[in-house]
């Protein structure tokens, strides 16, 4: 089974302050990660998502993630948050090949709250 | 392109009753899945339809029930409702989901409050 583990449920951070939202996964087999950012009474938006190759990925809105296979992490980066960044983001696993069709395995969130 | 819509955007029930959600995904996507978002237990995989055929089920009772029409609108079902199943209800869609590559894209969600 795979599982994912946001660290932190929130996060405050000062405008133009860089920010960090962490993610680690566990799974048995291979996934494919993403980052989805929701905004109030909105549905999910992808920010970034990893398949394969560099292990660094860029996103819209400047994010960027890094995976680390060792760590079994997947932890979102922002150089300079602006107050617009307040949202919910969520990151998600995908299995590997077509035993798991459309189904994405998320964390419980973390709140970014960006504060003027 | 226009997006995944969802209707009705809320809805409240009392509990006993069922309730029908509907999803139109995007254009030209053929596969729908549906999540369950709560507080208590965050977004949660019910299940996923292509070409009208379910291919993939989440740990839901069997209240919970799916269907997908030739067009790749999608609908799910809720029978006798009860207070937990008071969520915000999100599809997505995406060309094939089966790779676990393709991006989900997801609706705006249906909020459901049930009394």
């Amino acid at each position: 089974a795979q599982s994912v583990t946001q660290l932190d449920s929130q996060v405050p951070v000062f405008e133009e302050a860089p920010v960090e939202l962490r993610c680690n996964y566990s799974s048995s087999v291979s996934v494919y990660l993403f980052w989805y950012v929701q905004y109030p009474n909105q549905g999910l938006q992808l920010l970034l998502k990893y398949l394969s190759g560099s292990t660094l990925v860029k996103g819209i809105n400047g994010f960027e993630a890094e995976f680390n296979k060792s760590q079994t992490s997947f932890h979102l980066r922002k150089p300079s948050v602006h107050i617009s960044d307040t949202a919910e983001y969520f990151c998600a696993v995908s299995v590997v090949g077509s035993g798991n069709t459309g189904k994405l395995i998320f964390g419980q969130g973390t709140t970014l709250q960006v504060k003027p | 392109k226009a997006g995944v819509t969802q209707t009705p955007r809320y809805l409240i029930k009392t509990r006993g009753q069922q309730v029908t959600l509907s999803c139109s995904p995007i254009s030209g996507h053929r596969s729908v899945s549906w999540y369950q978002q709560t507080p208590g237990q965050g977004l949660q995989f019910l299940f996923e339809y292509f070409s009208e055929t379910q291919r993939n089920k989440g740990n839901f009772p069997g209240r919970f029930s799916g269907r997908q029409f030739s067009n790749s609108r999608s609908e799910m079902n809720v029978s006798t409702l009860e207070l937990g199943d008071s969520a915000l209800y999100l599809c997505a869609s995406s060309f094939s989901g089966g790779s676990g590559t393709d991006t989900q894209y997801f609706g705006p969600g249906t909020r459901l409050t049930v009394l």
